[in-house]
């Protein structure tokens, strides 16, 4: 079936430093998400993207959605301690309904303060 | 808060035993999922309810089942529980207010099986 890889699986960083983080397939997606998942909660949606070469902007988030259709990456600048978590990328192939999303598994981030 | 609600928020069951989890969605929501997050899978989504009515499935277990009633709520039913089965159960719902592929998440139910 469809899989997403995701990396890195874990990054441990100073506060203030940008993170960068991707995710690839074999398959193309007409839809990525990117998701953070905080200790204890279920995941919530930080950035959606529609269309290849889409980058999208949410505050220090960045995300863009690969040419290709087959890769998204996410960048946060001027990481702060609240960033911790887990990223998750979530794509949604065609045909697929709305919620069908298949998940990478995840980037487990830490900051230092 | 999400706006979805889980219960219960923890179980501890025996192998072979069957479990109910439960679901309110979104004041509004007509879509329901359910999502399986374990350490070696990652969140894998098992099936999608809009309205009363199977949307579509994913990776479920034929001894797993769920349903979503008139009042939109949902349940997702688990038998002959084995080890493997331990895991922390989401149910996302979505409705016209969020962006497409916007789901808002429950807290989960985690499920130990011992």
């Amino acid at each position: 079936g469809q899989q997403l890889n995701q990396s890195p699986q874990s990054m441990f960083i100073q506060e203030g430093e940008d993170v960068s983080m991707n995710c690839t397939s074999s398959s193309i997606f007409n839809t990525w998400l990117w998701y953070k998942q905080d200790p204890g909660e279920g995941p919530v949606l930080l950035i959606a993207l529609y269309k290849a070469g889409e980058l999208t902007s949410n505050g220090r988030l960045t995300a863009q959605f690969g040419i290709t259709r087959k890769d998204s990456f996410l960048n946060i600048s001027a990481s702060i301690p609240s960033d911790v978590g887990i990223y998750f990328c979530a794509g949604q192939g065609y045909g697929g309904s709305q919620g069908n999303l298949i998940f990478g598994k995840g980037t487990k981030l830490s900051v230092k303060p | 808060d999400s706006g979805v609600t889980q219960t219960p928020k923890h179980l501890i069951t025996a192998t072979g035993q069957r479990v109910t989890l439960r679901c309110s969605p979104r004041s509004g929501d007509l879509s329901v999922y359910w999502y399986q997050q374990s350490l070696d899978q990652g969140l894998q989504f098992l099936i999608q309810y809009y309205n009363g009515e199977e949307r579509a499935k994913g990776n479920i277990l034929e001894r797993f089942s769920a349903q979503q009633f008139p009042d939109l709520h949902s349940e997702l039913n688990l038998s002959s529980l084995e080890l493997g089965d331990s895991a922390l159960y989401f149910c996302a719902s979505s409705g016209t207010s969020g962006r497409p592929g916007e789901l808002f998440f429950g807290e989960g139910s985690r499920l130990t099986v011992l």
